[in-house]
This record gives C-alpha cells, sequence and structure tokens, in this order.
C-alpha cells in the first residue's frame, strides 16, 4: 500500500487570511497527482489534475504546485473565505502496469475551517 | 453534468446479511471504483472495474465482491456483512486513465447491527 500523507491534518485560518497545506507522495513511477475538495454532506469534487513535474494550477483563489522529483504538492488558497470550509484531499496515481489497471491512493485530508 | 447515484443514502442491517450498494453513472464513464470512508483513514480503495466485467482489488477488498454486468452499474456486495463494515461507502466513476478526474456519488452510510 502507497503512502500518500497530508499535512496537516487540520487547520483553522481567520477569514481573508491565505493558507497552504501539502500533500507527500512517493517520487517513483509518479503518473499523476489529484486534489479535491469534499464539503460536509456533499460528494468529493475535483479540483485538480496534475502530471508534470513543475506543473502550476489556479481555480479562482485555489491553486497547486507540484514536485515530482521529491514527490510533494503544495495546495494554496488565497483570501481564505467560509466557503472555503471543507476537507482537501490529495491522491496519488502510479503508473499504470503493463495490460492492467490502478486506482488512486487518498491521503488522508487536511480539515480546512474558516473562522469569521 | 457528470451525474453519479448511489442506491441509498443510509442502510441499516444486521450481522450476517447479504447487503448490496449500487452505484450507476450516466457519462458512459469505462472506471468505476468504490471506495469506503472511516473517520482517520481517510478514503480507501475497495474495488475498482475499467470495463463490463472487468474488476480488480483494491486496498481493502477483503469481505466485499463487485459486480460490473452493464457500464454504467457497478455493485458492491458485502456477502456477510459484519459490525467492522460499518462505515460511508462512495462509488466514483472516470474516463479510461488514472490521469483522469473522477466523479464522486453521494455516498451510502451503512450501518450494521
Amino acid at each position: 500500500i502507497l503512502n500518500v500523507e497530508q499535512s496537516p491534518q487540520s487547520l483553522h485560518v481567520q477569514e481573508g487570511d491565505s493558507t497552504n497545506f501539502t500533500c507527500s507522495f512517493p517520487s517513483s513511477n509518479f503518473y499523476a497527482l489529484h486534489w479535491y475538495r469534499w464539503e460536509t454532506a456533499k460528494s468529493p469534487e475535483a479540483l485538480f489534475v496534475m502530471t508534470l513535474n513543475g506543473d502550476e494550477k489556479k481555480k479562482g483563489r485555489i491553486s497547486a504546485t507540484l514536485n515530482t522529483k521529491e514527490g510533494y504538492s503544495y495546495l494554496y488558497i488565497k483570501g481564505s473565505q467560509p466557503e472555503d470550509s471543507a476537507t482537501y484531499l490529495c491522491a496519488f496515481a502510479g503508473i499504470v502496469s503493463v495490460g492492467g489497471a490502478d486506482g488512486l491512493t487518498f491521503g488522508k485530508g487536511t480539515h480546512l475551517i474558516i473562522q469569521p | 453534468d457528470v451525474k453519479v447515484t448511489q442506491s441509498s443514502r443510509y442502510l441499516v442491517k444486521r450481522t450476517g446479511e447479504k447487503v448490496f450498494l449500487e452505484c450507476v453513472q450516466d457519462m458512459d464513464h469505462e472506471n468505476m471504483f468504490w471506495y469506503r470512508q472511516d473517520p482517520g483513514l481517510g478514503l480507501r480503495l475497495i474495488y475498482f472495474s475499467y470495463d463490463v466485467k472487468m474488476k480488480e482489488k483494491g486496498d481493502i477488498p477483503e469481505g466485499y465482491s463487485v459486480s460490473r454486468e452493464k457500464k454504467e452499474r457497478f455493485s458492491l456486495i458485502l456477502e456477510s456483512a459484519s459490525t467492522n463494515q460499518t462505515s460511508m461507502y462512495l462509488c466514483a466513476s472516470s474516463r479510461s486513465g488514472v490521469q483522469e478526474t473522477q466523479y464522486f456519488g453521494p455516498g451510502t452510510r451503512l450501518l450494521v447491527l
């Protein structure tokens, strides 16, 4: 079983502040890194999929970077709003084995609470 | 919009019962997945399927089986439910390839008494 670590486990941030958190994953056999946002009582929703070392993706106030050589990705939220409160999950995809298929290995998530 | 639906939001079953969880997607996706989510453990992959009648074990397949007779439907079966299978079960689907976004259903919260 692959080791995908997210830190911190939980985070309280004041509204308007910016924040970031980390996803660490195996640097070998890398294929893709996914970020999802999971709000309470809803389904996880995709934010980004990144495949190339040095990738940077942006969606509104949320952005992510990827370093496949050292095995980490950062998610940044600029000017946090209460609606950003959610659990943020990253998921690692390794190189698909020949003739087979593979799923994602998820981290345990960072639980973000934005305080008004 | 992609839609993934699950047959029940909440289920209560007794130990030893056979339990079926159904998942349907409407986007003609090749891949379908079953996960369970437990506090402190995150989402863990139980089984996935990359084509009709094809299935692959995930990280925690013990005590579960799956069925994919039609492309749009992926069923998770608990052959003999046990209390340690009390959990939130999430289904997801995606196009072929692990770089493709997964779309999740609303989840089924299963309680086994």
